[in-house]
């Protein structure tokens, strides 16, 4: 069975411009998860989509936004880029979006700000 | 809100010795803690979680946690550490999005 999948893994933007990032859950999950993971800053939840509509947002301006389609996958926006975004932006999918259930983390979208 | 914090920022540990990573919580109510591992420019790999019963948790790779209440912990421990052990360790609680607690580095020498 996949896992949680994330494109791409690499991505190199200039300030001020668009980032988007891709997320498929693994099959059967319909909760997807945003977290960023910057340099000496742990990971910082950002964004919670259940059955398509976001549930929760972490302390994180209005210029990153997202969005879950039919399908459960997920995509992750970012605009006006800034250098502090550079960072490991990693998605999880989980069954259920409380409780007991685990989450499952992707790879990772290293995104560089220049 | 809840809450957890890893107090040690490093551990180490000999290849071979006992190894603890600790974790204490913060919540209201009762807590789904978890553990999660991460390799270097990875994501996280699940180790184990706590729901309720049993204070002793077994997981992925040997690894163990153990629940205590009064203490409001819930420690990673392994009874013998491997070389391949060395990673980032996270420990998180359900809120009900997985919120982190600031990592530890997990440093295991031959």
């Amino acid at each position: 069975e996949a896992g949680v999948t994330q494109s791409p893994t690499h991505l190199i933007k200039t300030r001020g411009q668009q980032a988007t990032l891709r997320c498929s859950p693994i099959s059967g999950h319909t909760s997807v998860y945003w977290y960023q993971q910057a340099l000496g800053l742990g990971l910082q939840f950002l964004l919670w989509y259940d059955e398509g509509e976001e549930r929760n947002r972490g302390n994180f301006p209005p210029r990153f936004s997202g969005r879950q389609f039919p399908n459960y996958s997920s995509e992750l926006n970012v605009n006006a880029l800034e250098l502090e975004d550079s960072a490991l932006y990693l998605c999880a999918s989980s069954f259920l979006g409380q409780g007991a259930s685990e989450a499952f983390f992707g790879q990772g979208t290293r995104l560089t700000v220049v | 809100a809840q809450s957890v914090a890893q107090p040690e920022d490093q551990v180490n540990v000999a290849e071979g010795n006992p190894l603890t990573v600790k974790c204490t919580y913060s919540v209201s109510g009762n807590p789904y803690l978890f553990w999660y591992v991460q390799y270097p420019n990875r994501g996280l790999q699940f180790l184990l979680k706590y729901i309720t019963g049993d204070n002793l948790v077994k997981g992925s790779y040997g690894f163990e946690a153990e629940f205590n209440k009064s203490q409001t912990s819930f420690h990673l421990k392994k009874p013998s550490a491997l070389v391949s052990d060395s990673a980032l360790y996270f420990c998180a609680v359900r809120d009900p999005e997985l919120i982190f607690g600031q990592g530890t580095e997990l440093s295991v020498k031959p």
